[in-house]
């Protein structure tokens, strides 16, 4: 079946530390795939996207994730954690073919301690 | 350019109680969608719309109804809100060319 997989429900890191979120997913082929990020009480915004080509991927706010079709992931990194980076993850697919709709993970809530 | 906008930002209803959620785009987005958040469930999709007009059921669409007259606004509607759709709603529009969806702040529905 098609899913979209975030494994960890909730990661906690300290300031300054490194941060991977981890996302898989399984399509019969590699979707678009996408990250956004939800502060509290707020819409999603995008972070970046893949859709083909360099498997490194930049995005905003010193995000990137990097994409590894042998194992069907997709995972969200970032080199030093702000507090301000405390909020909720979604890694989301679209379908190569079909509707533009999105279909996203259950999301990773981070904290950020000082 | 205020991108996407829903109304209210808070609501609560009565079991049995109608209600339309607003959601509008100043973009000139063909494609629409509502989501329902729900803790631990991620964003499903409950209606989308493709153009003035023309509209689809999601992964979630009962109880839940939607029309298209214009391509600035899409919004949703609960006939017989029922203590299960309470959730938070999220409006979305869609470009095409990158596929990234702009999300509107979010609606809070709680049904007693």
């Amino acid at each position: 079946a098609q899913s979209v997989t975030q494994p960890d429900i909730h990661i906690t890191v300290s300031e300054g530390a490194s941060l991977e979120l981890r996302c898989n997913y399984s399509y019969g082929a590699t979707p678009y795939l996408f990250w956004y990020v939800q502060s509290p009480g707020q819409g999603l915004q995008l972070l970046l996207k893949y859709f083909s080509g360099d498997t490194l991927v930049q995005g905003i706010k010193g995000f990137e994730a990097e994409f590894k079709r042998s194992q069907s992931s997709f995972n969200l990194r970032k080199p030093s954690v702000h507090w301000s980076d405390a909020a909720e993850y979604f890694c989301a697919v679209k379908p190569q073919t079909g509707a533009n709709n999105l279909f996203f993970g259950t999301g990773t809530r981070l904290t950020v301690i000082p | 350019n205020a991108g996407v906008t829903q109304t209210p930002k808070f609501q609560v209803l009565k079991t049995g109680q109608s209600m339309t959620l607003q959601c509008a785009q100043d973009m000139n987005h063909e494609y629409m969608s509502w989501y329902r958040q729900d803790p631990g469930m991620g964003l499903r999709l409950i209606h989308y719309s493709v153009g003035a007009g023309i509209t689809d059921q999601g992964e979630v669409p009962n109880g839940y109804n939607v029309s298209r007259s214009t391509t600035e606004d899409f919004p949703l509607r609960l006939l017989s809100a029922a203590p299960s759709q309470t959730s938070v709603y999220f409006c979305a529009s869609i470009n095409r060319e990158s596929y990234e969806q702009y999300f509107g702040p979010g609606t809070r529905l709680t049904v007693t």
